[in-house]
């Protein structure tokens, strides 16, 4: 199993560009979650899923947007980058669980630098 | 609202000394669940334990060892005789309880350096 993948790795935008990062994860989970780390601020959700074709907002969705029409992909859009998105993105996933118990599975990251 | 603090931003410690992160939370429900991550320098979080606001129970697994205290809303996390590789960042984090329990809140995170 190759758990959470994100692509790409590494990313330079100019300011105004766009860009979309890929989350795939291979182990059948509802929950999908993507956050951004910025120093000293720990992990911020931005947007997140719970299953197939729906998505939410989280704490920090402005100038984000995103899709998930495949239950294993969960895509995060910038459609006019900033130089306040320069950030280390996560995707994470989980399964459901009605008590609320569920740990994360993280990706490797994306870092991203908005010029 | 629920809240998460880490107010160490970084340690730095010797090999084989004893360290604990702290972590203190907030939140009104009475049903929660609490969990440290580690974030190595490749990046990737990766989860070390769970714990159900009913269960004060401490943990040990190897060096490592949690203390939850509901009367301090405290979750520290302790590692004994560090290693260079327990250098990380650690999160602590929280669950509210029940359906929405899904969305985790994270504290800022500690960096832990452990020197050789």
């Amino acid at each position: 199993n190759a758990g959470v993948t994100q692509t790409p790795k590494f990313r330079v935008l100019k300011t105004g560009q766009s860009m979309t990062l890929l989350c795939a994860q291979d182990m059948n989970h509802e929950y999908m979650y993507w956050y951004r780390q910025d120093p000293g601020m720990g992990l911020r959700l931005i947007h997140y899923s719970v299953g197939e074709g729906t998505t939410a907002k989280g704490e920090v969705p402005d100038g984000y947007n995103v899709s998930r029409l495949k239950k294993q992909n969960f895509l995060l859009g910038l459609e006019s980058a900033a130089p306040s998105q320069t950030s280390v993105y996560f995707c994470a996933s989980s399964y459901r669980r009605s008590r609320g118990d569920n740990e994360q599975f993280f990706g490797p990251g994306t870092r991203l630098t908005v010029l | 609202a629920q809240k998460v603090t880490q107010a160490q931003t970084e340690i730095s410690v010797v090999e084989k000394e004893d360290v604990t992160l702290d972590c203190v939370y907030e939140t009104r429900d009475t049903t929660y669940y609490l969990f440290w991550y580690k974030q190595p320098p490749s990046g990737e979080l990766v989860f070390l334990i769970r714990r159900n606001s009913f269960d004060e129970q401490n943990e040990i697994s190897g060096r490592y060892s949690w203390n939850f205290q509901k009367s301090t809303s405290s979750f520290n996390f302790t590692i004994t005789a560090s290693q260079v590789v327990d250098s990380a960042v650690y999160f602590c984090a929280l669950n509210k309880g029940g359906t929405g329990g899904f969305k985790t809140i994270f504290g800022a995170g500690t960096r832990l350096f452990v020197k050789a």
